[in-house]
């Protein structure tokens, strides 16, 4: 079973249009993140958070905003959505982020903006 | 900058052979950590080994080993006896001790094919 859970899988949303990315997370972990994958681009880091607040967002848009409801969620809504906001979003979760511990990572959730 | 570079896209491999997969960094941290990833096809994305800057043990875990060459701050992966599933795409990463020591940092990674 997965440990790691991200819905949708997939997504095709209107340019506009306002979405929420959910990630629940079963392994006992304090800290959380999100990074997103755009085509040929780095892995990039967007929000990490320990005990459900932020420690450190990496993203210039404030359309991005992060939502943790519980120790082990952490929801991704974006507003205002535009094409190039088109990507792979990941969440990961791991023991405490500053200790540089291992990511264990979520399948994915692809979002394609038309 | 890129503080992760992957230099090849894409590398091709028959079965049973051994690939070396490599990656640069850019750090002024002493102590930061080395991870490598692989990006399964179904989309899950899962831990393979890691190295630290204070380690000198040549860091192994089955098929997977590193070759880690501080000074130059490179760090190989090295997989033996390929098999068609490690097909894929393999992702090096940094975390760093300091001011933003919270996340890993990404290269874009290398997409492996191994051909029966």
């Amino acid at each position: 079973d997965p440990k790691i859970i991200q819905k949708p899988k997939y997504l095709v949303a209107v340019t506009g249009s306002e979405k929420i990315l959910i990630c629940e997370q079963y392994l006992g972990h304090n800290a959380m993140y999100w990074y997103r994958q755009s085509a040929k681009k780095p892995l990039e880091f967007m929000f990490s958070y320990s005990y459900q607040k932020l420690m450190d967002n990496q993203t210039a848009s404030s359309r991005f905003q992060p939502q943790s409801s519980k120790k082990n969620h952490l929801d991704l809504q974006i507003t205002a959505l535009k094409p190039d906001d088109s990507a792979t979003y990941f969440c990961a979760s791991s023991l405490p982020g500053h200790s540089g511990n291992t990511l264990y990572f979520g399948e994915g959730s692809r979002l394609i903006v038309v | 900058a890129e503080k992760v570079i992957q230099v090849w896209s894409t590398a091709s491999r028959q079965e049973g052979e051994e690939l070396t997969l490599d990656c640069s960094y850019e750090t002024s941290q002493v102590l930061y950590h080395l991870f490598w990833y692989k990006h399964l096809l179904s989309g899950e994305m899962v831990f393979l080994i890691r190295q630290t800057s204070s380690s000198t043990a040549k860091e192994r875990s089955g098929r997977y080993s590193v070759v880690f060459q501080k000074s130059l701050k490179s760090i190989s992966l090295i997989i033996s006896a390929l098999q068609p599933d490690d097909s894929g795409k393999y992702f090096c990463a940094l975390w760093e001790r300091g001011n933003s020591g919270t996340y890993q940092r990404f290269g874009t990674g290398t997409k492996l094919q191994v051909v029966p």
